[in-house]
């Protein structure tokens, strides 16, 4: 099973940051890499697919990047909407989440 | 617009099977995408359950696989979850969703609101 990896668990950053998280796989996963955001009580929302794919209506402030096993979402300025927990996930060989990265306000 | 709702009991017995269903409108499930189930333990993170194809091809994560069952139905443009044995680690959020592109196994572009199942006597 390909294992992916988040970090940081939490990160506490001020509107106007630029944030970046990162995820890591346990073997290559091409370019199979999407990203979620997670807000309390509702569904993920796609952000990101096929490593770097801006998914229709995200804002562009929003970029991803990456190759093979080490991959990185970037808010390039953080919005209050932007608190979220945020969400790798590798389908390249079946499906797995990361677990999961909390983005709170400083 | 595609919406997806997820639809069965919310409370399930230990031992017992969990069935849920997810009903598509706004789009044919057998023209196209990869038609998935993810769920949520309560303060947890996401975990792929499985999907289907458009064709009928499925996909398991090896860890659920031999408890797991999931299939398409056209005629009601819906499709189902079924998930044997149950205990309280598979009480959940349980969520369907359309993949975004056209695999087998795919990012999840649409998504339903989710249905919380709790396993207990």
């Amino acid at each position: 099973d390909i294992q992916m990896t988040q970090s940081p668990s939490t990160l506490s950053a001020y509107v106007g940051d630029r944030v970046t998280i990162t995820c890591r796989a346990s073997q290559s996963i091409n370019r199979w890499l999407a990203w979620y955001q997670q807000k309390p009580g509702q569904a993920p929302k796609l952000l990101i697919y096929k490593v770097s794919s801006l998914e229709s209506g995200v804002p562009s402030r929003f970029s991803g990047s990456g190759t093979g096993t080490e991959f990185t979402l970037t808010i390039s300025s953080l919005q209050p909407d932007d608190f979220a927990t945020y969400y790798c996930q590798q389908y390249n060989s079946y499906s797995t989440f990361g677990q999961g990265t909390k983005v709170e306000i400083k | 617009q595609v919406q997806l709702q997820e639809s069965g009991p919310g409370l399930v017995k230990p031992s017992a099977t969990l069935s849920l269903t997810c009903i598509v409108s706004g789009y044919s499930i057998s023209s196209g995408y990869n038609w998935g189930w993810v769920r949520q333990p309560p303060g947890e993170g996401l975990e792929w359950i499985g999907s289907v194809y458009y064709n009928g091809d499925t996909y398991y994560n090896p860890s659920l696989e031999s408890r797991v069952t999931i299939s398409l139905d056209t005629s009601k443009n819906h499709f189902s979850v079924r998930l044997s044995s149950v205990t309280a680690a598979d009480t959940a959020v349980y969520y369907c969703a359309r993949g975004v592109e056209a695999y087998g196994i795919d990012a999840f572009e649409i998504w339903g609101q989710g249905t919380m199942v709790t396993v207990s006597s």
